[in-house]
């Protein structure tokens, strides 16, 4: 069965500090993975996916994650944290084009100044 | 192009009433999903349909819960009776038939409240 394990609900970093949101998934078969998220009273917002293409992926708004199979892990990062980052973010695996989105249960980014 | 829509986006209701919630997907989009979230859990798949069709409703918790998705467009899921843990944010997603990655759009969801 997939499951997403994502470390710390809750991570807090300083404006202009490295954002590290961790990520773990088991998969069977190889996995399509995502981030998301979700800006306070929106819904959610695909930031980035992996599809077996390239392993470091880059998304929108500055972030990126790599794929590592040996590790299970697709951890998302951003090398400078902006206070408009700060939202919860959730880390899903499928594993075809048309199957479920299973979800990790968030990460909430708080960034201060 | 208008992203997925869902309506109401806040509903109060008592236990044992009924609710019906309404998702109108991206145009176009065969596949559209649902989801729920409980306080303080992760977001759960409820059913997955494509056009009208239900593809998978495994995740669907017991038979007070109802989806329909008239003429492969709008859909709807009716809680009748509403409990106490029914309460949550449901959200839609819609996605394209197609090949490859399955790029899952999301409505903002509607805050459900039993009390």
């Amino acid at each position: 069965a997939q499951s997403v394990t994502q470390l710390g609900s809750h991570v807090s970093v300083s404006e202009g500090a490295l954002v590290l949101l961790r990520c773990n998934y088991s998969s069977s078969v190889p996995p399509y993975l995502f981030w998301y998220v979700q800006y306070p009273n929106q819904g959610l917002q695909l930031l980035l996916k992996y599809t077996s293409a390239a392993t470091l992926v880059k998304g929108i708004n500055g972030f990126e994650a790599e794929f590592k199979k040996s590790e299970t892990s697709f951890h998302l990062t951003k090398p400078s944290a902006h206070m408009s980052d700060a939202a919860e973010y959730f880390c899903a695996v499928s594993y075809t084009g048309f199957q479920k989105l299973v979800f990790g249960t968030g990460t909430r980014l708080l960034v201060s100044p | 192009e208008a992203g997925v829509t869902q309506f109401p986006s806040h509903s109060v209701i008592e236990k044992g009433q009924t609710v019906t919630l309404r998702c109108d997907p991206i145009s176009g989009h065969d596949n559209l999903y649902w989801y729920r979230r409980v306080m303080g859990k992760e977001i759960k798949f409820l059913l997955h349909f494509v056009k009208e069709s239900k593809q998978d409703e495994s995740g669907m918790p017991n038979n007070r819960f109802l989806a329909e998705r008239t003429g492969g467009t709008y859909s709807t899921l009716k809680v009748q009776p509403a409990e106490l843990e029914d309460s949550g944010v449901y959200f839609c997603a819609s996605s394209q038939q197609k090949q490859g990655i399955n790029e899952q759009y999301f409505g903002p969801g509607t805050r459900l409240t039993v009390t």
